[in-house]
């Protein structure tokens, strides 16, 4: 059974610094990476999606790697701005099985960008 | 209107109540799915419809009942729920699942229910 896991939990920093989000995924057989961006009591807004036989994507001040023979993936901010504020929560849809479309996610990073 | 979309944002129901959540889609997609968001718990996929057929039933109780008319619109009819049903129910849609999986989902803002 696939389970994602985001580290840190929760990260808080001050304007203008770069950081980076982690995830990792048990099982490395899937078809695409999703990271996701949630503001507290609304839905998702989907940020970047890495494809399997891919190794980044850029969008902005946002880059995302995927190692998928590791299982990893990074989400880099750059000059992180109060505005990008939120939990940022990475999904995996695995490849094989019947289950198309499945989405399988952490528990996100409660990211706070303080001015 | 544009993207996705949820009524009502918001829903308290009693346990033996009746009520249903919909989900409309402006994205010409063919593929669309219902997720269960609780506190503290890792987004749940519930169930997925592809050119309107049930692709996905995650091991939901019969309590959710989904019907996807058609591509553009799915509801989540609910019946006599439990105070732990309370969630953010969220809807998503992407291109049919005709040739992979692999296609990006988009999400409606959600439903926030509360079961007292």
């Amino acid at each position: 059974k696939q389970e994602v896991t985001q580290i840190p939990a929760a990260l808080s920093v001050p304007e203008g610094e770069n950081l980076v989000l982690n995830c990792s995924f048990t099982d490395s057989a899937i078809y695409n990476l999703q990271w996701f961006r949630q503001d507290p009591g609304k839905g998702l807004t989907s940020l970047l999606l890495i494809q399997s036989s891919q190794r980044e994507q850029t969008s902005g001040r946002l880059n995302a790697s995927l190692d998928k023979s590791s299982g990893r993936s990074t989400l880099y901010i750059a000059a992180s701005q109060p505005g990008d504020s939120a939990t940022y929560l990475c999904a995996v849809v695995n490849a094989g099985g019947t289950s198309y479309g499945k989405l399988t996610f952490g528990q996100g990073t409660i990211l706070t960008v303080h001015p | 209107e544009t993207g996705v979309t949820q009524t009502p944002r918001h829903l308290v129901m009693g346990m033996t109540n009746k009520k249903s959540l919909k989900c409309e889609q402006h994205l010409g997609h063919n593929a669309m799915y219902w997720y269960k968001q609780s506190a503290k718990k890792p987004l749940e996929l519930m169930f997925v419809y592809n050119f309107k057929e049930q692709t996905e039933n995650n091991s939901v109780p019969s309590r959710f009942s989904p019907e996807c008319p058609n591509s553009s619109h799915l509801f989540l009819h609910l019946h006599t729920l439990q105070p732990e049903d309370s969630a953010l129910y969220l809807c998503a849609s992407s291109q049919g699942l005709r040739r992979g999986p692999g296609y990006e989902q988009y999400f409606g803002p959600g439903t926030r229910l509360t079961v007292t």
